[in-house]
C-alpha cells in the first residue's frame, strides 16, 4: 500500500493562475518533505521542501503548505508558467531502520497553457 | 558536465539476459540510489549504498543486483532480465551532510525494455 499518494495523475492550468498540486501521507512518522519536478528524457530535480515543525515553506513563486493532523501536503505555484508544465513529485523522509529514504508518491502532470 | 550520468540511456533486450546500468558521479557524495519509475507508481527504491561496503536492499530488491565499485560508481545488475522490468531506471546520489542529506541529485534515466 502507498505510504505517499498523488490521487490526481494530471492538472490543467491556464498561464497566469494558481496550481495546486495535493498529496497525502499515511506513516506520522514522516518528518520531512519534498517536491521534485521531472521534464521528459530528464532525471527528476528538487524544487521545494519542508520540515514537520513548520506549515509554510515559500521559494518565489512556490509555496509548500504542511497539514500534520490530515497527513496532507499541497504545492502551489502562483502564478503558473508554461515553463512548469512537468510532472510533479511529492516524497516523504523515512528514517525506519537507521538510514535516510525517500518515498515518493506517483507524480502529477501539469500542464500550464496559454 | 553533468554531476550523475547514466549508461546506457536506452537498452532493448530479451528475456533472460543479464543486463548492466552503470551510473557514476562527480558530486563526492557518499550516498547512492537505484530507483525504478512506473506508470502510475512513481518512483520506488531498489537498493541503496550509503559508503562503498553498505549496501542495503531497497523496496523491490528482487531480480535486482547492485555493486559499489568506488564512491563514484553504482552499478545495477539484472541478472536474467523480464518484461517486467522495463522500466525507466534512475540512479540518485545524496549528500549525507545536515539537511543536504535530504535532497537526492538524479541522473538522467535509463529507458530499459525487455522482451
Amino acid at each position: 500500500d502507498q505510504q505517499v499518494k498523488q490521487n490526481s495523475p494530471s492538472l490543467s492550468v491556464q498561464e497566469g493562475r494558481i496550481s495546486i498540486l495535493n498529496c497525502d501521507y499515511t506513516n506520522s512518522m514522516f518528518d520531512y518533505f519534498l517536491w521534485y519536478k521531472k521534464y521528459p528524457a530528464e532525471g527528476p530535480t528538487f524544487l521545494i521542501s519542508i520540515s514537520s515543525i513548520k506549515d509554510k515553506n515559500e521559494d518565489g513563486r512556490f509555496t509548500v503548505f504542511l497539514n500534520k493532523s490530515a497527513k496532507h501536503l499541497s504545492l502551489h505555484i502562483v502564478p503558473s508558467q508554461p515553463g512548469d508544465s512537468a510532472v510533479y513529485f511529492c516524497a516523504a523522509r523515512d528514517l525506519s531502520g537507521g538510514y535516510n529514504k525517500l518515498i515518493f508518491g506517483a507524480g502529477t502532470r501539469l500542464a500550464v497553457h496559454p | 558536465d553533468a554531476d550523475v550520468t547514466q549508461t546506457p540511456r536506452n537498452r532493448i533486450t530479451k528475456t533472460g539476459k543479464r543486463i548492466m546500468l552503470e551510473c557514476s558521479q562527480t558530486k563526492g557524495h557518499d550516498r547512492m540510489y537505484w530507483y525504478r519509475q512506473d506508470p502510475g507508481l512513481g518512483l520506488r527504491l531498489i537498493y541503496y549504498s550509503f559508503d562503498v561496503k553498505d549496501i542495503n536492499k531497497g523496496e523491490i530488491s528482487d531480480g535486482y543486483s547492485v555493486s559499489r565499485q568506488a564512491q563514484a560508481k553504482f552499478s545495477l545488475s539484472l541478472e536474467s532480465a523480464i518484461p517486467n522490468q522495463t522500466a525507466l531506471y534512475f540512479c540518485a546520489t545524496s549528500d549525507k551532510q545536515g539537511v543536504s542529506d535530504n535532497e537526492q541529485f538524479f541522473g538522467p534515466g535509463t529507458r530499459l525494455t525487455v522482451l
